[in-house]
């Protein structure tokens, strides 16, 4: 299976910043890679899909880039709703791994 | 805008099968394009994707559960379901289903929390 990393594993941020967090994949899954936003208590809720591509509704605040094995959420100008953990996601084949998490709290 | 909601027992014993099933409350599918997972986050740890069926009935399991994992759909009745067997207190956790794309989750239910204790 393609094992999963994410960095930092948690961080805190005030709003207004800038908040960059990275996802490794252990072999190339070309673009196919998702972002995923969760907070306590609710369904995690689609970001970025395709690595880069923001999903319908998503602000745009909120982007994604990289591919093959590096890949990178950047969310600018941090909200009080974004408060989050987020997690990256392999779609390229079965079984669809989650990276481990990257809770967002406040500073 | 599709949306889903899980419906179960909270609590079930050690060694028993653990039956959950989805229905879409809200909208409907897409057909074939339709893949419907279940996924799990056990407490204080990350999310899991358990397996996903099509409406064709075509299924793909997670390697480490699939011994114990039977998913089936029923989109007439608009729902799906997941069992698991001999169940043991690693598969307590928040339960999701999840509507998408091969290997893509765009709607979520709101989940349900699974126990397994005596």
């Amino acid at each position: 299976d393609i094992q999963m990393t994410q960095s930092p594993s948690s961080l805190s941020a005030s709003v207004g910043e800038r908040v960059t967090i990275t996802c490794r994949t252990s072999q190339t899954i070309y673009n196919y890679l998702n972002w995923y936003q969760h907070k306590p208590g609710k369904a995690p809720k689609l970001l970025i899909y395709r690595a880069s591509n923001l999903y319908v509704g998503v602000p745009s605040r909120f982007s994604g880039s990289g591919s093959g094995t590096d890949f990178t959420l950047t969310i600018n100008s941090l909200q009080p709703e974004d408060f989050a953990t987020y997690y990256c996601q392999l779609s390229y084949s079965s079984p669809f791994t989650f990276g481990p998490g990257s809770k967002v709290d406040i500073k | 805008q599709i949306q889903l909601q899980e419906s179960g027992p909270g609590l079930v014993k050690p060694s028993e099968t653990l039956s959950l099933t989805c229905t879409v409350t809200s909208g409907s599918g897409s057909g074939d394009n339709d893949y419907w997972n279940w996924i799990r986050q056990p407490p204080g740890k990350g999310l899991e994707w358990i397996a996903y069926i099509q409406d064709s009935g075509s299924t793909n399991y997670n390697p480490s559960l699939k011994s114990r994992v039977t998913i089936s759909v029923d989109m007439s009745k608009k729902e799906f379901s997941l069992k698991v067997n001999s169940v043991t207190a690693a598969d307590t956790a928040v339960y999701y289903c999840a509507r998408g794309a091969y290997g893509d989750f765009d709607s979520w239910g709101q989940g349900t929390l699974v126990t397994v204790s005596s």
